[in-house]
């Protein structure tokens, strides 16, 4: 079935640092692709999509691109701020035989120090 | 736009009881979608329900059910509560069945003691 692997945490960086979270994930046909982001003691907040390959999903300096021959939906950010401490998930809903529901990644949790 | 709310925030049960959750969709959404997060890990997909039906289930017992009503609310009732259902309940609302985007609730916190 469909899954999404995301790269384990936590991750530490300074203040203006340069932000990558590696996600990989296994579909058959051409699901559409998320990032959530979660703050402490709160609920998921869409932070970007992209539907088709080859899209770059974009919100609050945060970035991602659909590539299908590799696979992959990786989080880039060129400049964290301490806001930016939080859970990120990598997830997919659809593609083939994926069907309706969202399939998360176990999350990565990023520390920005000031 | 008013977006996905649940209520309530935080409940304390004790086990075998039984709880039941809220949530309103966002408007314009006709699809409801429940999961399951225990404390750090991902989210786990419970069930979906589109036009008041039952449309796709996850690997949950029969002891989680739940209901949608006409106005695209939902509940979610877990009976018999177990000390592993202690988690966050995420409630989701969507446009659709597919791949359209999922947007979630604030989430209510279970304990079960």
């Amino acid at each position: 079935g469909n899954s999404v692997t995301q790269m384990e945490g936590p991750v530490t960086l300074s203040e203006e640092a340069f932000l990558t979270i590696n996600c990989t994930y296994t579909a058959t046909g051409y699901p559409s692709l998320f990032w959530y982001v979660q703050y402490p003691g709160e609920g998921l907040q869409l932070l970007l999509k992209a539907t088709k390959a080859d899209d770059k999903g974009s919100n609050k300096g945060f970035e991602a691109t659909y590539r299908k021959e590799t696979t992959s939906f990786h989080l880039e950010k060129g400049s964290v701020q301490v806001s930016d401490s939080a859970v990120y998930f990598c997830a997919l809903r659809g593609g083939g035989t994926g069907g309706f529901k969202t399939i998360f990644g176990a999350g990565t949790r990023l520390f920005v120090k000031a | 736009e008013t977006g996905v709310t649940q209520s309530p925030t935080h409940l304390i049960k004790t086990r075998g009881q039984q709880v039941t959750l809220r949530c309103s969709s966002q408007s314009g959404h006709n699809t409801v979608s429940w999961y399951q997060q225990a404390l750090g890990q991902g989210p786990q997909f419970i069930f979906q329900y589109y036009r008041e039906e039952e449309n796709g289930r996850g690997n949950f017992p029969p002891r989680f059910s739940g209901l949608q009503f006409p106005n695209y609310s939902s509940e979610l009732n877990v009976n018999a509560l177990e000390l592993d259902d202690s988690a966050l309940y995420l409630c989701a609302s969507s446009s659709g069945t597919g791949q359209e985007t999922q947007y979630f609730g604030p989430g209510t916190r279970l304990l079960v003691l």
